[in-house]
């Protein structure tokens, strides 16, 4: 799987957006964009993924860049249970048998 | 829709013991991945079945090893403990097809003394 880079971690105040970036500059043309959180204490979380248009769930957004080397998720306002550590990962369509990488994410404090 | 189970939550062992996790998919989820999270290596993916069979696994020694049976279910095995096996071990299921997303159970957090 290509790349990706996050910062190590970010800090927000409740009820404000949140904006974190991934930059993937080595991303194939066929690769998708998945985004996953880890809160204490539990097992990593699906947030969203995408291809190539921006993409809207109850959870978060994510705005992906025109040449796709870099994707923003966005959280529109961050509450004290979205602080977590959150992996931006790369999936490549025509692979079988699912093995994330899931780099060392950015830490997300939210502070009330 | 019931989650990922995982059971036990919590496992100590002893040097050279052997250990049997065990994992629960989604309901009507055919494909299970294991991954070790560590705090030194983060998440390392251990290997993945799909509909009884291993498809792809990840960098780890023999010692690791897998099942999954009819029903979905999968096990995964440790044999020989190492101290180094001190992890949280967690599971997720999916539908197996390529951009399914992963849903992770809480893991197992397995001690080795």
């Amino acid at each position: 799987d290509a790349k990706t880079t996050q910062p190590n971690s970010m800090e927000s105040n409740e009820e404000e957006p949140v904006h974190l970036p991934c930059n993937h500059s080595t991303i194939s043309g066929t690769d998708y964009i998945h985004w996953y959180r880890q809160l204490p204490s539990q097992g990593p979380e699906y947030v969203i993924h995408g291809l190539t248009s921006n993409v809207n769930n109850r959870m978060a957004s994510l705005a992906i860049a025109e040449d796709r080397k870099s994707s923003t998720l966005i959280l529109h306002r961050a509450t004290l249970r979205d602080a977590a550590v959150y992996y931006c990962i790369l999936r490549e369509p025509d692979f079988p048998g699912y093995a994330l990488n899931f780099g060392k994410g950015t830490s997300l404090l939210v502070t009330p | 829709k019931a989650g990922v189970t995982q059971t036990p939550r919590y496992l100590i062992k002893t040097r050279g013991q052997q250990v049997t996790l065990s994992c629960s998919p989604i309901s009507g989820h055919r494909s299970v991945s294991w991954y070790q999270q560590t705090p030194g290596q983060g998440l390392q993916f251990l290997f993945e079945y799909f509909s009884e069979t291993q498809r792809n696994k990840g960098n780890f020694p023999g010692r690791f090893s897998g099942r999954q049976f009819s029903n979905s279910r999968s096990e995964m095995n440790v044999s020989t403990l190492e101290l180094g096996d001190s992890a949280l071990y967690l599971c997720a299921s999916s539908l197996g097809q390529v951009i399914s997303p992963l849903h992770f159970g809480n893991g197992t957090r397995l001690t080795v003394t």
